[in-house]
């Protein structure tokens, strides 16, 4: 079973320009979830969807955050535009059921210049 | 608010040694706890979890937990740690009244030295 992806894995954009993540959950995880680790802080949660359907978007920071899951499959997370604090580590996760463990992706670190 | 501390930056702690890295938390209700280890250029691996029941948990690679409600911890432990746990471990914490989303610490550094 193939776990979850994301796209790309590094991400190096100047102040200003608009950069968009993708994640692609595991198959038939309906929840998915994105969350942020900055500057070796801790990871912090951005928001989850159930399918297409935004469930709780609490932990995103700024109008400039917009995140879709267009058919209920996989995610994007668009800046923009970039600001020099939206550096960081980009986790996706998902989990078949709310209540289950997350099962997250390799990152995506993005470097804001 | 919730919350979840790892007063640890960094734990070493030499090869077949026993192993422990701390966590606590702050959640109203009773807490799910999670482990989750950082391999280098790697995602976030689930390791174990507490949810009910025994609180002693055993989990992935042969790490283990303790729950212990009175003193909110979930110390994570091995008895024999190998040179390849070194890694970053996060502890996490998700109320079982509120949202799904899971409070993180700010991760422990373990350096298993040969």
């Amino acid at each position: 079973e193939a776990g979850v992806t994301q796209f790309p894995s590094h991400s190096v954009i100047e102040k200003g320009q608009t950069v968009t993540l993708r994640c692609d959950p595991i198959s038939g995880h309906d929840n998915l979830y994105w969350y942020r680790r900055v500057m070796g802080k801790e990871i912090k949660f951005l928001l989850h969807f159930v399918k297409e359907s935004k469930q709780d978007e609490s932990g995103m920071p700024n109008n400039r955050f917009l995140a879709e899951r267009t058919g209920g499959t996989y995610s994007t997370l668009k800046v923009q535009p970039a600001e020099l604090e939206d550096s960081g580590v980009y986790f996706c996760a998902s989990s078949q059921a709310g209540w289950n463990e997350q099962f997250f992706g390799p990152g995506t670190r993005l470097t804001v210049l | 608010a919730q919350s979840v501390a790892q007063p640890e930056d960094q734990v070493n702690v030499a090869e077949g040694n026993p192993l422990t890295v701390k966590c606590t938390y702050s959640v109203s209700g009773n807490p799910y706890l999670f482990w989750y280890v950082q391999y280098p250029n790697r995602g976030l691996q689930f390791l174990l979890k507490y949810i009910t029941g025994d609180n002693l948990v055993k989990g992935s690679y042969g790490f283990e937990a303790e729950f212990n409600k009175s003193q909110t911890s979930f110390h994570l432990k091995k008895p024999s740690a190998l040179v390849s746990d070194s890694a970053l471990y996060f502890c996490a914490v998700r109320s079982i009244s509120g949202t799904y989303k899971y409070i993180f610490g700010t991760g422990t550094r373990l350096k298993v030295l040969a």
